[in-house]
């Protein structure tokens, strides 16, 4: 099965901060990697999918990179709405979906 | 609107069995891949199982930790997605999310894009 290391598993920023994280693979997985958003106590909801591509209504500072094993996530100016916990997700036929351990985001 | 309503939670003893429903409205549910994911408490989420959809034979693939004990039915007719769950274990504990996969033009992505609010599975003794 692919491994999945996401990184950090917490970090506390600034408000207007540049906020990254990142999810490395144990193998290839072309873009199949989506990143996911989960406020306390509620769902988790999609941001990022296909490793760059912004789901409809997400706000543009949202934004994916990567391709192969490695991912980058970032939020370009953090805002107090954004506290919550990020996961990496990948997908493919067999096994279907593998999450990462998650970030937890906090307003310093 | 499309909603995603988990129900069946419970406490149940280790080894006992319970049986999770999911009740889907605003989408036609035979077009969707369904999965379950779960989240233990304070916890990461961890996907469980998935039912493809009526053109892929609604056919059915589950994480190690569950294979052989948990199953995944459907029916659409109810617009409802099941799972039973058998010989469970204190570690099955978590938040159960039944969740619905972007499917367009026959064709399914791996990204979810609806999720309902879940439904909890506690197993103690």
């Amino acid at each position: 099965d692919v491994q999945m290391t996401q990184s950090p598993s917490s970090l506390s920023a600034s408000v207007g901060d540049r906020v990254t994280i990142t999810c490395q693979t144990s193998h290839d997985i072309n873009n199949y990697l989506n990143w996911y958003q989960q406020k306390p106590g509620k769902a988790p909801k999609v941001l990022i999918y296909d490793a760059s591509k912004l789901e409809i209504g997400v706000p543009p500072r949202f934004s994916g990179t990567g391709s192969g094993t490695h991912f980058t996530f970032t939020i370009s100016s953090l805002q107090p709405e954004d506290i919550g916990t990020y996961y990496c997700q990948r997908y493919d036929d067999l096994p279907p979906l593998t999450f990462g351990g998650g970030t937890k985001v906090e307003i310093k | 609107e499309v909603q995603v309503v988990e129900s069946g939670g419970g406490l149940v003893q280790p080894g006992g069995s319970l049986r999770l429903s999911c009740a889907v409205s605003g989408f036609t549910f035979s077009d969707h891949y369904m999965d379950w994911v779960r989240q233990a408490p304070g916890k990461g989420l961890e996907w469980v199982g998935r039912s493809r959809n009526k053109i892929n034979g609604y056919t059915t693939e589950y994480a190690a930790s569950v294979k052989g004990r948990f199953i995944i039915s459907r029916d659409d007719s109810r617009m409802s997605l099941f799972l039973q769950m058998n010989s469970l274990k204190t570690e099955d504990t978590a938040l159960y999310y039944c969740a619905r996969r972007y499917c367009s033009g026959g064709s399914c992505h791996g990204r979810i894009d609806y999720w309902g609010q879940g439904t909890l599975v506690t197993v103690s003794s």
